[in-house]
């Protein structure tokens, strides 16, 4: 079984342009999550997706971060325009139903370095 | 609010001895307790979780885990440490009452087994 794809694996840009991220998830898996990972800490919450639908993105800046999952299955995060404080790992995972025993398998990663 | 503490920035462990990370969660309810591990640069990877049932569970890569209600701990064991055992170790905990199933993570622990 495939597992979480995403791409790129490393961006390198400058302050003020746009980014934006992939992630394929795992098939058959209803519920998507976007993490934020900086260095020396744990993954922060961004957004969650139940199918097509935003359930929980009250994490995410939404000045300069969104993000969309057409058709329920791959999902886009963007950044617009990024920040020297952006720099950091984007972590996208994906889970088989909610629930919250359910376990949440992670993508390699966007490594994001804002020059 | 739910959080979760790892009381160890780095634990180094010799190989063949046994290995401890340890783990302490605040939550409200019984939690639901996942171990995670980070090789660099890839995603993370899913150890073990507590959910209900016997207090010690048994995951990927011989590692377990004990849950410890009084103690509100979780650590994470492996009774002969291997030199690619060393990595980040993540715990992360979520709280039953919590409908959206929120994962806090703990600030990870680095493993350094050393031949």
């Amino acid at each position: 079984e495939a597992g979480v794809v995403q791409s790129p694996r490393y961006k390198i840009i400058e302050k003020k342009q746009p980014v934006a991220f992939w992630c394929n998830p795992i098939s058959g898996h209803n519920t998507l999550y976007w993490y934020l990972q900086n260095l020396g800490q744990g993954p922060e919450l961004l957004i969650r997706y139940e199918n097509e639908e935003a359930v929980d993105d009250s994490q995410l800046p939404k000045d300069r971060f969104s993000a969309e999952r057409l058709k329920g299955v791959d999902s886009t995060l963007k950044i617009q325009p990024a920040e020297l404080g952006d720099s950091a790992v984007y972590l996208c995972a994906s889970s088989l139903v909610a629930g919250v025993s359910d376990t949440q398998y992670f993508g390699p990663g966007t490594r994001l370095t804002v020059l | 609010a739910q959080s979760v503490a790892q009381p160890e920035d780095q634990v180094n462990v010799a190989e063949g001895n046994p290995l401890t990370v340890k783990c302490t969660y605040s939550v409200s309810g019984n939690p639901y307790l996942f171990w995670y591990v980070q090789y660099p640069n890839r995603g993370l990877q899913f150890l073990l979780k507590y959910i209900t049932g016997d207090n010690l569970v048994k995951g990927s890569y011989g590692f377990e885990a004990e849950f410890n209600k009084s103690q509100t701990s979780f650590h994470l064991k492996k009774p002969s440490a291997l030199v690619s055992d060393s990595a980040l170790y993540f715990c992360a905990v979520r709280s039953p009452t919590d409908s959206w199933g929120k994962f806090q993570f703990g600030a990870g622990t680095q493993v350094v087994v050393t031949p």
